[in-house]
């Protein structure tokens, strides 16, 4: 089974503007969970959606936001960047039962300026 | 509140020794315990994980975990450490299914295998 993707890799982008970054769960996995990673914060849990419902929500202020489709894939938004939210986004996806394994993507690097 | 920890940032060890590289939770009820591995830009790769049972859990690349309910820790450990084991470590738990299950990671802990 091909793994998780994430697109793009890699971004920059400037302080005020907005992002959408792009997860494709293993095939069959439903459930789509997101992360920040930064190295004062570590990992830290964005939100997590299942069958196109957001089942769990870390503590994250309102700009971050995400979506999940019918085909399980999954899009992370963050509106008004700032100088903070450069970090790596982590996606991950399991099966639907809450404390399955979670496998990861490869992550989006993204660099605010 | 839920935690995990992994009191050492660094780990230092010579190529053919063992290693270690402690966890340990405050997670309420029985939470399922995890150990990812991550190399330099990318992402988390399973290890191994315990839900219930043997106290010993057998993973990927020849690591393996120990699983101690009294003193609620869950360190890795591997037999004879490779150079390419160097790495940054998360153990993770997850919350109580009534609290949405969800993966809470310590902060990591950095490996060095040196030859």
């Amino acid at each position: 089974k091909a793994g998780v993707t994430q697109t793009p890799r890699y971004l920059i982008k400037t302080r005020g503007q907005q992002v959408t970054l792009s997860c494709s769960p293993i095939s069959g996995h439903r459930s789509v969970s997101w992360y920040q990673q930064t190295p004062g914060q570590g990992l830290q849990f964005l939100f997590e959606y299942f069958s196109e419902t957001q089942r769990n929500k870390g503590n994250f202020p309102g700009r971050f936001s995400g979506r999940q489709f019918s085909n399980s894939r999954s899009e992370m938004n963050v509106s008004t960047l700032e100088l903070g939210d450069s970090a790596l986004y982590l996606c991950a996806s399991s099966g639907q039962v809450p404390g399955e394994t979670q496998y990861f993507g490869p992550g989006t690097r993204l660099l605010v300026l | 509140a839920q935690s995990v920890a992994q009191p050492e940032d660094q780990v230092n060890v010579a190529e053919g020794n063992p290693l270690t590289v402690k966890c340990t939770y405050s997670v309420s009820g029985n939470p399922y315990l995890f150990w990812y591995v991550q190399y330099p830009n990318r992402g988390l790769q399973f290890l191994l994980k315990y839900i219930t049972g043997d106290n010993l859990v057998k993973g990927s690349y020849g690591f393996e975990a120990e699983f101690n309910k009294s003193q609620t820790s869950f360190h890795l450990k591997k037999p004879s450490a490779l150079v390419s084991d160097s790495a940054l470590y998360f153990c993770a738990a997850t919350t109580p299914y009534n609290q949405g299950g969800k993966l809470i990671f310590g902060q990591g802990t950095e490996l060095s295998v040196k030859p």
